[in-house]
């Protein structure tokens, strides 16, 4: 089966670019994380959608920060304008609907903004 | 606030030499802790999720138990592949799908 789908897997570009990060959850799956991680920080949620309706993003750093759901299977994550304190690896993952079910992750965008 | 602590940080063990991982929370009522596997340049691999105090759940050479406020990971005559980053998270009662996450213990296996 396949798992959740992250691209690009690298993303390295200059300050002030808008960056677009993509995510296809696994089928079937309701729910859908957004996650950051970075060595002084540690895993870090930042959004969650429900039935591709968003349900809380309080984690979200700042409005430059943006992530839509269109359907069920697709989501993004964007920040515009970049800066270099977003550097970090950026993961998303999803799980079946229910709030005890174990999330399954991509493998990550790792981002550098220079 | 809710809070995951894993201690230690880092082990260092050779083949064969068994030992536990531990992870200490607060939270306003449990739903589940959740254990992954974090291998370098991938995402977290789901491991277990524990539900209640006294249970416990195994796979291979992993064995998971938890308490009222923590929980461990022990790792049973480990083996080389068993290197990687193991993560604890916590999920509260009052916080559908979230999880808090702890920092995590490195654990490298030398044959």
């Amino acid at each position: 089966d396949a798992g959740v789908i992250q691209s690009p897997r690298h993303e390295v570009t200059e300050m002030g670019q808008e960056v677009t990060l993509r995510c296809k959850p696994i089928s079937g799956h309701n729910s859908l994380f957004w996650y950051r991680q970075t060595m002084m920080r540690g895993l870090e949620l930042l959004i969650y959608f429900n039935n591709n309706v968003p349900i809380d993003d309080s984690g979200m750093p700042e409005d430059r920060f943006s992530a839509k759901m269109p359907n069920a299977s697709f989501s993004t994550l964007k920040i515009q304008p970049s800066e270099p304190r977003d550097s970090a690896v950026y993961f998303c993952a999803s799980s079946r609907q229910g709030g005890n079910q174990p999330q399954h992750f991509g493998d990550g965008t790792r981002l550098s903004i220079l | 606030e809710d809070q995951v602590t894993q201690s230690p940080e880092a082990l260092r063990l050779q083949e064969g030499e068994s030992s536990s991982l531990n992870c200490s929370y607060t939270v306003s009522g449990l739903r589940g802790l959740f254990w992954y596997r974090q291998d370098p340049g991938k995402g977290p691999e789901f491991l277990f999720t524990l539900y209640s105090a006294g249970e416990e759940k195994e796979k291979e050479r992993l064995k998971a138990t938890l308490t009222k406020k923590e929980s461990f990971l022990h790792i049973t005559a480990p083996k080389p592949e068993d290197s990687a980053t193991y993560l604890c998270a916590v999920q509260a009662a009052d916080s559908w799908g979230k999880l808090q996450f702890g920092a995590g213990t490195q654990v490298v296996v030398t044959p």
